[in-house]
């Protein structure tokens, strides 16, 4: 496979699930990213990874917990979701040192019941 | 804080006609701008990168321009094509927040009718 995968690709959970969110990246980057996309609102930074260490975490509420691996690799886990957190989580990769390309995966639509 | 907008929130044309997509941003320290487009379920792709330091870019029927200084930058599409709907997403990296934190607009919606 190349490019950034996601899986899975829709999720439906309860509020009191867990479940991770994987995402895969095959373009030798040492970047990754988590984006959220709500309805009607611009794509939402949530974390940054350079080189397996998160080097930021934009007020992303503890529910959502990320876990990183490995550069390849990028997951999402959460618990104990709102119904709000419903939308399209996007992951993303580049180069680190900032200002490159980030390529996007096609994303995991997320509906919390 | 950056912000980003863009208008119009949806645009519905033709087969064949020239358009023109707007972002605006109000913070000009910016260390690039990026067009993405988006097609419906899928994931975002790169069309154009614009450095600081640059007027345009071109790729084929697509032509971005950046005004730095007004904190404005177009989409220009030209004999638009029913495979170019989607939605077009305008990002810009802060010079101050560690060049990996782009910042979105809403983007815009459009639809190319044959």
């Amino acid at each position: 496979e190349t490019g950034v995968t996601q899986t899975p690709r829709h999720l439906v959970m309860g509020m009191t699930n867990k479940k991770s969110l994987k995402c895969e990246q095959h373009l030798g980057h040492n970047a990754m990213y988590w984006y959220k996309q709500s309805a009607k609102k611009p794509l939402e930074l949530m974390f940054v990874y350079n080189f397996k260490e998160q080097t930021e975490n934009n007020s992303v509420p503890s529910r959502f917990s990320p876990e990183c691996p490995n550069s390849s690799h990028l997951f999402l886990h959460l618990h104990t979701l709102q119904p709000e957190d419903s939308a399209l989580y996007l992951c993303a990769s580049s180069q680190a040192g900032g200002g490159d390309t980030q390529y996007f995966g096609p994303g995991t639509r997320l509906t919390v019941l | 804080k950056q912000e980003v907008t863009q208008i119009p929130a949806a645009l519905s044309v033709p087969e064949g006609e020239n358009l023109v997509l707007n972002c605006s941003f109000t913070d000009s320290a910016i260390y690039n701008l990026q067009w993405f487009r988006q097609d419906p379920g899928k994931g975002l792709t790169s069309l154009l990168l614009i450095q600081s330091s640059q007027r345009e870019q071109t790729s084929g029927r697509l032509n971005a321009s950046l005004d730095k200084s007004s904190g404005r930058s177009t989409l220009y599409i030209a004999a638009s094509q029913p495979g170019d709907s989607a939605t077009y997403l305008c990002a810009v990296l802060p010079q101050n927040t560690g060049f990996q934190k782009l910042v979105f607009g809403t983007g815009t919606r459009l639809l190319v009718s044959p």
